[in-house]
Parts: structure tokens; C-alpha cells; sequence
């Protein structure tokens, strides 16, 4: 059975502190592993997709890593408006619904 | 491009009350997904359509829950009867089959049971 577990729960930095949220997966046949980001009171918004073990994706303060058995999402000098919850998700070569994380809520502080 | 539309935004309703969600996707997009988020959780799949034919419906409990997608293009939830632990944000997400890019979320119904 696929799963997704994603470390921290919550983090909390200060502006310009860069850290690291963790996504470990273990799936069958992977066909994708998604990052997306959740602000309160909105739906998930899609950041990245990596599909095989050593790609990397960027998109300005953020950079996605992915290996054979987890990814990494780097945050380079945090600012404010990245506070929201950071989810990780599982698409397996069967189909394309995704199996996600319960998430890592970031907060960061001016 | 116009996004996923659900609607309503918030539902409240008492137990063993029968409530209705509401989903237009992307148009064009073949694949349509319903998820429920319970607060604090990860969304979890209920359902999944591919035009007007359900994929995988072995999570939603169908007891209770049903959907339908009547024409391939928008689609609607249905609860009946409601129970406590229903309380969560129902989201809707469409995809193209040829997309690489996961798919897109509306906004969702946050559903309260009382």
C-alpha cells in the first residue's frame, strides 16, 4: 500500500532562515511525486512535479529533490508569504489520483 | 483560464441531514476527482471520474455518499444521511489526461455536521 509521510508537522522560521520539509514515500510503481501548497481557506495549488530519483525543479525560493525513497523541499531565505501548509503527494503508475501527506505547516515570522 | 468552481462555499447541517456539493472543472478536463481534507489531514480520494464513468470509487463510502457526472462535464456530491465525522472540506480537482502537472483544486465546501 502506498504511503506518505511528512516531517515536520509544523515549522516555524524567521524570515530569511532557510530549512527543509521532508516527504518519505514508498509506492509500487511511482508515476509522480507532487508538492503542492495550501493556504487557509483554499484549495491546494500545485508547485512541482519530480519523477525520477536526482531531478531537481526551482521556482524562486523554493527547490524540490527527489530521491527513491523521499524528497526535499528546500526554502531559501523564507519571507512572510510563504506561510501555508505544504502538502506531498504520490501518483502511481496505475492511474492518476494521488495519495498525499497530512502535511507540514510553515509559519514564518518578520 | 477559469478555475475549478464548487459551490457552496459553507454548509452547515444537523446529523442524519442530506446535504449536496456542486463541481464545474477546467474545461475540457476528462478527469474529475472529488477528495475529502478533515482538518489537520492530508486530502484523502473518494472518487474519480474519467468523462461521465467513475474510475475508483473504493474509498467512498457508499452507504452514504454517491456521485454522479452526468454529460462528462460538471458533477455533484451527495450525502445522505449525514453523520458527525463527515465534518471536513469536500474539494474538487479536474485534470487533463494528458497533463504532467498534477491537477487543479477549486476552492472546496466546508462542511459542518452538528
Amino acid at each position: 500500500e502506498d504511503q506518505v509521510t511528512q516531517s515536520p508537522e509544523a515549522l516555524r522560521l524567521q524570515e530569511g532562515e532557510s530549512s527543509s520539509l521532508n516527504c518519505s514515500y514508498t509506492v509500487s510503481g511511482l508515476r509522480g511525486l507532487f508538492w503542492y501548497r495550501q493556504d487557509p481557506g483554499k484549495g491546494p495549488e500545485f508547485l512541482f512535479t519530480l519523477y525520477s530519483a536526482g531531478e531537481e525543479k526551482e521556482k524562486e525560493r523554493l527547490k524540490a529533490t527527489l530521491t527513491k525513497k523521499e524528497s526535499f523541499l528546500h526554502i531559501t531565505a523564507p519571507k512572510p508569504e510563504d506561510s501555508a501548509t505544504y502538502l506531498c503527494a504520490v501518483g502511481h503508475n496505475s492511474g492518476y489520483a494521488l495519495n498525499f501527506g497530512k502535511g507540514t505547516s510553515l509559519l514564518v515570522t518578520p | 483560464e477559469a478555475g475549478v468552481a464548487q459551490s457552496p462555499r459553507y454548509k452547515i447541517i444537523e446529523k442524519r441531514q442530506s446535504v449536496a456539493f456542486w463541481c464545474n472543472p477546467i474545461s475540457g478536463h476528462a478527469t474529475l476527482y472529488w477528495y475529502q481534507q478533515i482538518l489537520g489531514q492530508g486530502p484523502k480520494l473518494l472518487i474519480q471520474f474519467q468523462n461521465n464513468g467513475v474510475v475508483d470509487d473504493s474509498q467512498l463510502p457508499k452507504d452514504r455518499f454517491s456521485a454522479e457526472r452526468l454529460k462528462g462535464v460538471d458533477s455533484t456530491l451527495k450525502i445522505q444521511p449525514a453523520k458527525l465525522e463527515d465534518s471536513a472540506v469536500y474539494l474538487c480537482a479536474s485534470s487533463s489526461s494528458a497533463s504532467n502537472y498534477g491537477y487543479t483544486f477549486g476552492s472546496g465546501t466546508r462542511l459542518t455536521v452538528v
